[in-house]
């Protein structure tokens, strides 16, 4: 079955950077866009950007431009998602994210556990 | 970037009401528009995708409509299992993806 698993929590000071990764199973890695998602505590999902796990082609919203990087391996199926010059606003949850496929293409259809990043002094 | 509005952002409903969500984009997205569901703790689900297709093993009782900038969520008759946090998502738009800041669907 398809799983999406996520590297565990981690704590960093201001300023400093963080790389998560996301270990994928049970599809063809190169086959799905894998995208970074994160959420803050009660609050909504924010979307971060994708990477065409194929080519390694990226795409990133507009708020993380020059701050955030995404990489894969194809070797392992694992997805890296790099956060830099953090701050206590980035103190939230982060998920990697399969685009689907077929008709409901562009959509998220299996998500990571999540890893939490606090970013504390 | 394309905006996304939910509302209301909370919703006070019995098992059993028809509920109505509505999600407004700040640009005409097509019909590029999915529906999630979110429980407490939990990754979010899949509910509708391409503004009104039913993704495979949602119940029925959920359906989306709309298209251009309005788009809407019905639940025919809310289940107790209904109650959490529902999202738009516009996608597939100049290569960026948007979440509606989500509407609390609570007893």
């Amino acid at each position: 079955q398809v799983q999406l698993v996520q590297s565990g929590a981690e704590v960093k000071k201001p300023g400093a950077s963080v790389e998560v990764s996301c270990k994928t199973s049970g599809y063809t890695f190169t086959g799905y866009y894998i995208h970074w998602v994160r959420q803050a505590p009660g609050q909504g999902l924010e979307w971060m950007g994708r990477i065409n796990p194929s080519s390694g082609g990226t795409n990133f919203a507009q708020k993380f431009q020059g701050r955030v990087t995404m990489t894969r391996d194809t070797s392992i199926s694992t997805a890296y998602m790099e956060l830099r010059s953090l701050t206590s606003d980035d103190t939230v949850v982060y998920y990697c994210v399969r685009e689907s496929a077929g008709g409901s293409s562009g959509t998220f259809d299996y998500w990571g556990q999540g890893t939490l990043v606090t970013v504390s002094s | 970037d394309i905006q996304m509005t939910q509302s209301p952002s909370t919703l006070s409903a019995s098992v059993g009401d028809r509920v109505t969500i509505t999600c407004r984009a700040s640009q005409s997205i097509s019909s590029w528009l999915a529906w999630y569901q979110q429980k407490p703790g939990k990754a979010p689900k899949l509910l509708i995708y391409k503004a009104s297709g039913l993704e495979s093993g949602v119940p029925s009782r959920f359906s989306g409509s709309g298209s251009g900038t309005e788009f809407i969520l019905t639940i025919s008759s809310l289940q107790p299992d209904d109650f959490a946090t529902y999202y738009c998502q516009q996608y597939n738009t100049y290569a960026t993806w948007t979440f509606g800041q989500g509407t609390k669907v609570e007893i």
